[in-house]
């Protein structure tokens, strides 16, 4: 497909499991971001990366959090040990370099712990 | 830190009415500023930039730097307008900060 593309589009985990979100960027985009959308707010970043390298994972909330994106192209989003404050929408994202001005947005994956 | 504040959950109006959505955002430098649109069931899109100057769909935005505003608006406000709009801001490189989205309801 054209677009970005993320899977699951939907999750629903228990508390205490390890998660993976994964995102398939448009091909040849060499920026890849994620974002978490909690409900009636807008995106949060997370962490962005240029290739393979993340060049900025300050939004990270915590060290549960890590993102991987070792060949340059599909990410992982990885959640371990999930609490219930994790329930979100993470989106992906990605763009032709590191120009900010246009991120072309996956649908998202919807991430529900009980 | 900078902020993205978007004052209106909800924005209700009338076919044909004039339409401002508000932004306002605190940030010392020289911010970059982005409208993101999201019709329902589609995925968020960028509407437009406020270095491209240009207007997308009718909508036009300026900034105003004394105001730290980047109010979005529209003359006629069409049907196929509804949407979530969210304003954006980049200091530099490659984040972006969101407000929390206006819902555009335009009426028929």
């Amino acid at each position: 497909g054209a677009g970005v593309s993320q899977t699951p589009s939907n999750k629903v985990t228990e508390k205490g499991k390890y998660v993976e979100l994964r995102c398939d960027p448009i091909s040849g985009h060499t920026a890849l971001y994620w974002y978490r959308q909690s409900l009636g707010q807008g995106p949060e970043f997370l962490i962005y990366f240029q290739g393979t390298g993340a060049a900025d994972d300050s939004g990270l909330p915590n060290d549960r959090f890590f993102a991987v994106r070792p060949e340059g192209s599909v990410s992982t989003l990885k959640i371990q040990r999930t609490e219930r404050g994790d329930s979100a929408v993470y989106l992906c994202a990605s763009s032709l370099m590191g120009d900010t001005g246009e991120l072309f947005f996956g649908e998202g994956s919807r991430l529900t712990v009980l | 830190a900078q902020r993205v504040t978007q004052p209106e959950k909800l924005l209700s109006v009338f076919k044909g009415a004039p339409v401002e959505l508000k932004c306002n955002y605190s940030y010392s430098g020289s911010p970059e500023l982005f409208w993101y649109v999201q019709y329902s069931r589609q995925r968020l899109q960028l509407l437009l930039r406020h270095i491209s100057r240009e207007s997308i769909k009718g909508f036009t935005a300026d900034l105003n730097k004394g105001e730290t505003s980047f109010h979005l608006k529209k003359p006629f406000a069409q049907e196929e307008d509804s949407a979530m709009y969210y304003c954006a801001l980049s200091e530099y490189g490659n984040k972006l900060v969101f407000g929390a989205g206006t819902i555009l309801r335009v009426k028929s």
